[in-house]
């Protein structure tokens, strides 16, 4: 596709339910960043791949979160036993080199916790 | 920790009229500044994007600055239009190149 997707475009969990959220980033893209966005805030960073090596974690709140790109393109975000405040809008950004330049950003899933 | 804050959260204007979005930043090392638009359901998209060696960019309408001296960055949108009408976010890229948002201003252009 011409842009990065993301997958499902919108998740309802009961709390304690594992989610898994999935990105495509733009073919080629070796950056890849996840980044969580509250209602009325910005995004915030989770999360950085170059290729398939996870080079920053610093951002995910905890180890219940969980990120891969095993053959450094496709990602997955895992959340496991989610909570009422994992309820955000979930973003996918790639880019061609290691932050350079524009971020790709896709539309977003956005997670409901009930 | 880089910290961005965005004045005004939420703005209207009608039709027409020429606004200033003010950005603010902590921290003057960074690597460069990027002004994106997020419509509702969808993605961001990048307005316009200031190096850390520049000092502003234009594209059609939009003019954005940056004075790393005084930690600010400021959106000057022309002759606004209502498909103007989103938030519009201010990002930093660090050394560590993921991007720090302001938490954004809401721009509302009445017909």
């Amino acid at each position: 596709g011409a842009g990065v997707s993301q997958s499902p475009r919108y998740k309802v969990a009961k709390r304690g339910q594992d989610v898994a959220l999935r990105c495509d980033p733009i073919s080629g893209h070796v950056s890849l960043f996840w980044y969580q966005q509250a209602l009325g805030q910005g995004p915030e960073f989770l999360t950085y791949f170059q290729n398939e090596a996870q080079l920053d974690k610093s951002g995910l709140p905890s180890d219940r979160f969980f990120a891969e790109r095993p053959e450094g393109s496709v990602s997955t975000l895992k959340i496991q036993r989610t909570q009422q405040e994992d309820s955000a809008v979930y973003l996918c950004a790639s880019s061609w080199v290691r932050g350079e330049g524009t971020q790709y950003f896709g539309p977003g899933t956005r997670l409901t916790v009930l | 920790k880089q910290e961005v804050t965005q004045i005004p959260a939420a703005l209207s204007v009608p039709e027409g009229e020429n606004l200033v979005l003010n950005c603010s930043f902590t921290d003057s090392a960074i690597y460069n500044l990027q002004w994106f638009r997020q419509d509702p359901g969808k993605g961001l998209t990048s307005l316009l994007l200031i190096q850390s060696s520049q000092r502003e960019q234009t594209s059609g309408r939009l003019n954005a600055s940056l004075d790393k001296s005084s930690g600010r960055s400021t959106l000057y949108i022309a002759a606004s239009q209502p498909g103007d009408s989103a938030t519009y976010l201010c990002t930093l890229s660090g050394s560590a190149r993921q991007l720090t948002f302001g938490s954004g201003t809401q721009l509302t252009v009445l017909p």
